[in-house]
């Protein structure tokens, strides 16, 4: 089955204390992202890659990192994290190229950060 | 500044009557439209979505959507609801770096 697959769906953890939430695609996608959505903000993308070894910031990328080693796999990663880092996250990936392929999206990563 | 703009934050109807979840856009060039939905405690689900061609665009569960260029609006659209189209309707564009600009949400309740 073609999907997104993000780990952990919920995570509870301290100021400071560095984590990675995963994710991996089964569908040769190019373009993976990384969003957050917060109540009244709708998504707003943090990073995105559109290939392996090349990412670039997105509209919140601050206290972030990601890395893209494989074609499959696009982890993100917090090396300090801060409560207004509290929200729900989600990754996406797509086909690159003509027609306006539609990204599809992993089933949300719930952080809170006390 | 590119923006998709959702005026209505809920949207209530009864079962078996049409429902309309307004969006509104704002982008330079020819525009990348889609909507997704969310269901609780779930991901985001493709619906549908406009790039070019018929300005009607049909979708998954019945959902239709109707792109007007001039009004800038590509509002979304069923017939007849049903008490499981309850859920959060996003809009959103697509700029020119790939990435996709949401609106803020419009939480859609079927009422029985």
């Amino acid at each position: 089955e073609a999907q997104v697959t993000q780990n952990p769906r919920y995570l509870i953890t301290v100021t400071g204390k560095k984590l990675t939430v995963t994710c991996s695609q089964n569908m040769n996608h190019e373009y993976m992202s990384w969003y957050r959505q917060d109540p009244g903000l709708g998504l707003r993308q943090i990073y995105y890659s559109m290939n392996v070894e090349v990412t670039d910031k997105g509209d919140v990328p601050e206290g972030y990192k990601v890395s893209r080693k494989e074609k499959r796999n696009f982890p993100l990663i917090l090396e300090s994290p801060s409560p207004n880092q509290t929200s729900l996250y989600f990754c996406a990936s797509r086909l690159t190229g003509a027609g306006g392929p539609e990204a599809f999206f992993g089933q949300g990563t719930r952080l809170t950060v006390v | 500044a590119q923006s998709v703009a959702q005026p209505e934050d809920q949207v209530n109807v009864a079962e078996g009557n049409p429902l309309t979840v307004k969006c509104t856009y704002s982008v330079s060039g020819n525009p990348y439209l889609f909507w997704y939905v969310q269901y609780p405690n779930r991901g985001l689900q493709f619906l549908l979505k406009y790039i070019t061609g018929d300005n009607l665009v049909k979708g998954s569960y019945g959902f239709e959507a109707e792109f007007n260029k001039s009004q800038t609006s590509f509002h979304l659209k069923k017939p007849s609801a049903l008490v499981s189209d309850s859920a959060l309707y996003f809009c959103a564009v697509r700029d020119n770096t790939g990435k996709l600009i949401f609106g803020q949400g419009t939480t859609l309740q079927v009422k029985p």
